[in-house]
């Protein structure tokens, strides 16, 4: 069974330019959330995809998207990156939102510095 | 609106001791309740969960964690410390499993030979 994947590993971009970040779910999970740790926090929801349709979002701005691809992969664009955007960014994938005995499996994350 | 306390950003305990790490939540609706351990420059592991089955909730690597809906709290404890524990620890809540997580601010464990 393989595991959660994202890629790149590292990332540096300076302030307004676009980032992509991409992620890989677990075998057999058609879910996938985002979410943003800035150093010394814990991690913050950005989005949830499931069926390719953005299923939740949490407080950030539209200048952070996504997409959710058939084969259930997932996209994190940041248009117009600023300096607080600097931070690991981490994917989890899941089953379905809403089976009792589910839980998000978590790749190991992209760190993202903006100079 | 959902939120999640940890008391204590860092705790230090010597290797043998008890490891105690607070949560405190909360929550309008019966929450889930997650405990993660991350390891430097690594992802989140999730240690375990509590989704309304036993209010003992046993995990890997010997932690557990209670679950007390009087004091909105899920402690995350551990008998006997090793070295190897030695981590970031977040508490995290959830009002579906699957669904988005709310995480604390992590609590730092080290571990003194």
């Amino acid at each position: 069974e393989t595991g959660v994947t994202q890629s790149p590993t590292h990332l540096i971009k300076t302030r307004g330019q676009q980032v992509t970040l991409r992620c890989s779910s677990q075998s057999g999970h058609n879910t996938v959330s985002w979410y943003q740790q800035a150093l010394g926090q814990g991690p913050q929801f950005i989005f949830q995809y499931y069926r390719e349709e953005e299923n939740g979002r949490g407080n950030f701005p539209p200048r952070f998207s996504g997409l959710q691809f058939p084969n259930y992969s997932s996209e994190l664009n940041v248009n117009a990156l600023e300096l607080d955007d600097s931070a690991l960014y981490l994917c989890a994938s899941s089953l379905p939102p809403g089976q009792r005995y589910n839980e998000q499996f978590f790749g190991p994350g992209t760190r993202l510095t903006v100079l | 609106a959902q939120s999640v306390t940890q008391l204590g950003s860092h705790v230090s305990v010597s290797e043998g001791a008890l490891v105690l790490l607070r949560c405190n939540y909360s929550s309008s609706v019966p929450p889930y309740l997650f405990w993660y351990v991350q390891y430097p420059n690594q992802g989140l592991q999730l240690l375990l969960k509590y989704t309304s089955a036993a209010t003992l909730v046993k995990g890997i690597n010997g932690f557990e964690a209670e679950f007390k809906k009087s004091e909105t709290s899920f402690h995350l404890t551990k008998p006997s410390a090793h070295m190897s524990d030695a981590a970031e620890y977040f508490c995290a809540v959830s009002d579906n499993a699957g669904n988005m997580l709310t995480f604390g601010g992590g609590t730092r464990l080290m571990v003194k030979p």
